[in-house]
């Protein structure tokens, strides 16, 4: 199993220029994000999908947009790119949950290599 | 809602010492937490995670981590550091119910080997 693949592995836009960055799993997991990491923030949730055809806005979903039109794959879209959207994006999935006796569910996640995008 | 803070942002030890790199959350019920390792270039794999059964968790490559709820903590240990184990670790927390699939990232620690 391949697990997370994403695509491209670096890219280097201009302002103003659109994109869209792919994410492919094979786990037939349910579930998928998008992630931007920077620089002393940690990991940031752009967008999530808990289903084909369904998406949600996470935490910085501006300037973003994401699609689900099969279950293993996860599109990430910039419109219109801007300098501030240089980052590193991370595609994960997991299981919608997973039960663990006690409490109830709980989430892992699996995690893509990441796509550098720079943004001039 | 819950967040997580790690303290430290970067760590330096000797190869052979104590690695501790510390992780406190905070949650309006008892989290399941998570730590994620982040070698250079790559992405985030998981090293281990608390789900409510023991609260001493061992991991991959070593690590544990102790669940102490009195201090809401949750920090990542390794009697022996290794030149190998140099890499950025964030700590995650996660509410248990139905709707637990979203995780909430710490801003990570990097962690220096010297030889």
């Amino acid at each position: 199993n391949a697990g997370v693949t994403q695509t491209p592995k670096f890219r280097v836009l201009k302002t103003g220029q659109s994109m869209t960055l792919l994410c492919a799993q094979d786990m037939n997991h349910e579930y998928m994000y998008w992630y931007r990491q920077d620089p002393g923030m940690g990991l940031r949730l752009i967008h999530y999908s808990v289903g084909e055809g369904t998406t949600a806005k996470g935490e910085v979903p501006d300037g973003y947009n994401v699609s689900r039109l099969k279950k293993q794959n996860f599109l990430l879209g910039l419109e219109s790119a801007a300098p501030s959207q240089t980052s590193v994006y991370f595609c994960a999935s997991s299981y919608s949950t997973i039960w663990t006796t006690g409490t109830g569910y709980y989430n892992e996640q699996f995690f893509g290599p990441g796509t550098r995008l720079t943004v001039l | 809602a819950q967040s997580v803070t790690q303290l430290g942002s970067h760590v330096s030890v000797s190869e052979g010492a104590l690695v501790l790199l510390r992780c406190n959350y905070s949650s309006s019920v008892p989290p399941y937490l998570f730590w994620y390792v982040q070698y250079p270039n790559q992405g985030l794999q998981l090293l281990l995670k608390y789900t409510s059964a023991a609260t001493l968790v061992k991991g991959i490559n070593g690590f544990e981590a102790e669940f102490k709820k009195s201090e809401t903590s949750f920090h990542l240990t390794k009697p022996s550091a290794h030149m190998s184990d140099a890499a950025e670790y964030f700590c995650a927390v996660s509410e248990p119910g139905a709707g637990s699939y979203q995780l909430t990232f710490g801003k990570g620690t990097k962690l220096s080997v010297i030889p």
